[in-house]
């Protein structure tokens, strides 16, 4: 069964480049799977950041775009999360998971990674 | 910003049957498949229901999904201490292109 590890600094510097990576484990990133990222802030609901098929095909939370990149690895079966310029509102436990889109509308995300905590602060 | 609306908190009896509710526009729900997770504390959400009212193979069919309209529900019968989780719903929104989530719903054994 597919299994996802998140990884990556817990701690980046306001102003900075959060930089995560996420590998796939059990099954192919190419696959016909979307790989999306999810954040959570400490005590708070689930936000989703953005989404990636292995063609290259992306779409991002419209509140996050501006500052959001995803991009895949095929060699490394490795999915990757770049939010540039963090503020203390950005720290959160960042998971990713697996895809499941039948038709548009219609995706729900499993499995999901363990999780990682990246803090703001300087 | 979570454009889903649950309560925030249910709480009932050992073995007494809880409904949560998520209201969404004709956007979200009223045009997508709508997918329920659970979260247990200091866990990853899980897979709880997906594409309204369908169980993922190993999830108790205590729990039940429903929609109408721009509206889901979640149900869990003979609750049980171990279903005490935060209970997010979530769908496509076609006007903002992306996945939204509910604001979540703790659930509470008393």
């Amino acid at each position: 069964q597919v299994q996802l590890q998140e990884s990556g600094p817990g701690l980046v510097k306001p102003s900075g480049t959060l930089s995560l990576t996420c590998t796939v484990s059990g099954g192919s990133i190419s696959s016909s799977n979307w790989w999306s990222w999810v954040r959570q802030p400490p005590g708070k609901g689930l936000e989703w950041i953005a989404e990636i098929y292995h063609s290259g095909s992306t779409n991002y939370n419209p509140s996050l775009k501006s500052r959001v990149s995803i991009s895949v690895d095929k060699s490394k079966n490795q999915v990757s999360l770049k939010l540039s310029s963090v503020t203390t509102a950005d720290t959160a436990v960042y998971y990713c998971a697996m895809s499941t889109v039948i038709v548009a509308g219609t995706e729900w995300f499993d499995p999901w990674g363990q999780g990682t905590l990246v803090t703001v602060s300087s | 910003q979570s454009v889903l609306t649950q309560p925030p908190s249910v709480s009932e009896a050992p073995r007494q049957r809880v409904t949560i509710s998520c209201s969404g526009s004709s956007s979200n729900i009223g045009n997508n498949a709508v997918n329920w997770y659970q979260q247990l504390p200091g866990k990853s959400p899980k897979l709880l229901i997906y594409y309204d009212d369908l169980l993922p193979s190993g999830v108790s069919d205590r729990f039940s999904g429903s929609k109408s309209g721009t509206s889901a529900s979640l149900a869990i019968s003979g609750l049980q201490s171990e279903d005490e989780a935060d209970y997010y719903c979530a769908a496509w929104d076609d006007s903002l292109n992306g996945y939204v989530f509910g604001t979540g719903t703790k659930v509470t054994v008393l």
